[in-house]
């Protein structure tokens, strides 16, 4: 159980077009996902937290009109980057929070999306 | 918010020795503390974690300890193998009702040595 897929786990554009990334909790309804970027050879950086049914709360630093997050159900959050530049590129993770977890803090990441903009 | 601090940024050991991580964190509220190996291009994996009401516990050849007073934790690796070879990242979460993000120490790079 606890199983959290994204899509799509690797994706290249060009600069200024806009990247949707899709996190899902396949066995259990996330009551909150977050999403964390990771830079090559660096650690997880914490970018959002998604609730659903609510505006994402987002980490100081981080541009809510870029980097729009979208929690309209229960098992599913999207994170759509816009007009992305090469600086964007970058491992792009999910985790979800639920069920069970949700008295521990335990999250269960997403295998990550390589998003590489050219 | 909260501070993570994790040392060292890379350890070497040879195949069978122990290996020890530390991590020091900032906020006093932080309750949850997990740890994660993360192999190249792949996700985060929980290996183990510990809750603030609690001050050690193992898993098989992993361990971790917490000192809420000295506000640090460590993790313990013995008999260490191969397949240990990682990057491990600590973690801590703040109460917030049970849905807090983690922030991150900047990770070990374990290498062991056959």
């Amino acid at each position: 159980g606890a199983v959290v897929s994204q899509h799509p786990s690797w994706v290249i554009c060009k600069s200024g077009t806009s990247v949707k990334i899709e996190c899902r909790s396949l066995d259990f309804q996330a009551t909150t996902m977050f999403w964390y970027r990771q830079f090559p050879k660096q650690s997880l950086m914490l970018m959002a937290t998604s609730n659903e049914g609510s505006k994402a709360t987002y980490e100081q630093g981080v541009e809510k009109d870029k980097f729009l997050i979208n929690h309209a159900s229960l098992t599913l959050s999207t994170l759509t980057v816009t007009s992305a530049h090469p600086e964007d590129s970058s491992f792009y993770i999910c985790s979800a929070l639920g069920g069970r977890s949700v008295s521990y803090n335990e999250q269960f990441f997403g295998p990550g999306t390589r998003l590489t903009v050219l | 918010g909260e501070n993570v601090e994790q040392h060292p940024s890379t350890l070497s050991v040879q195949e069978g020795d122990s290996a020890v991580i530390k991590c020091t964190y900032s906020d006093s509220a932080s309750n949850y503390f997990p740890w994660y190996k993360q192999e190249l291009g792949k996700r985060p994996q929980l290996i183990i974690d510990i809750r603030s009401n609690v001050g050690e516990k193992k898993d098989q050849r992993i361990a971790v300890t917490l000192n809420k007073t000295a506000k640090h934790f460590s993790l313990h690796i013995t008999e260490t193998q191969p397949e240990d070879s990682a990057v491990y990242f600590c973690a801590a979460s703040e109460p917030g009702g049970g849905a807090d993000g983690l922030t991150f120490g900047k990770g070990t790079h374990l290498i062991i040595q056959p």
